[in-house]
């Protein structure tokens, strides 16, 4: 059975940083690629960055470009989204999601429980 | 980037009713569409992939349909646990967009 979990949400102030990791477990990590889809309050979802299995191919949302960097550890099972100059518009849950093959097919079959991350003064 | 736009946001539908949701891409997506369901508090949990192919364990009243830019989602008979906002993704590209979500209530 996959299972995700996320770590490392909080309240953090405009411009901060925070870093998030998702355990993973369940699966043969390295097989496939992993996103992270976030989620505001209230609102729908956003995929915002995601990366192969080897870790050598990453992709961004526009939103997010230049500020978050995603990454991974194959033989820790774990994902990472290293955020920096974090904006209020950033405030959401965030998933770690697992996608269906090793690169390039964002079809997420399993997910975490989220993690919140609020940025505000 | 592609755009997603589902209709209609939300519906009221009794249990035993057949309900259908229509997601529209912006541009042909071939049959690069997936559909979600997400309750309360919950993380989301895929349906239907590639328009039309079944998610193991999901019930086989859930179906998908479509090809191109126009799909729908249908639910033959509406059980109590159906209730949930579903989302359509497309995966057609990067990078992957979801639509804004309808909402399955309760009459």
């Amino acid at each position: 059975e996959v299972q995700l979990l996320e770590s490392g949400g909080g309240l953090v102030q405009p411009g901060g940083s925070l870093r998030l990791s998702c355990a993973a477990s369940g699966f043969t990590f390295s097989s496939y690629g992993m996103s992270w889809v976030r989620q505001a309050p209230e609102k729908g979802l956003e995929w915002v960055t995601g990366l192969s299995g080897s870790g050598d191919n990453a992709y961004y949302a526009d939103s997010v470009k230049g500020r978050f960097t995603i990454s991974r550890d194959n033989s820790k099972n774990t994902l990472y989204l290293q955020m920096n100059s974090l904006r209020a518009e950033d405030t959401a849950v965030y998933y770690c999601a697992k996608e269906t093959a090793v690169v390039g097919k964002p079809t997420f079959d399993g997910w975490g429980q989220g993690t919140l991350v609020t940025v505000s003064s | 980037d592609i755009q997603m736009t589902q209709s209609p946001s939300s519906l009221s539908a009794s249990v035993g009713d057949r309900v259908t949701l229509t997601c529209r891409a912006s541009q042909s997506i071939s049959r690069s569409l997936n559909w979600y369901q997400q309750k309360p508090g919950r993380a989301p949990k895929v349906m239907i992939y590639d328009a039309s192919s079944l998610q193991s364990g999901v019930p086989s009243r859930f179906s998908g349909s479509g090809s191109g830019t126009d799909f729908t989602l249908t639910i033959s008979s509406l059980q109590p646990e159906d209730f949930a906002t579903y989302y359509c993704q497309h995966t057609y590209n990067t990078p992957t967009t979801f639509g804004g979500g309808t909402k399955v209530e309760i009459k």
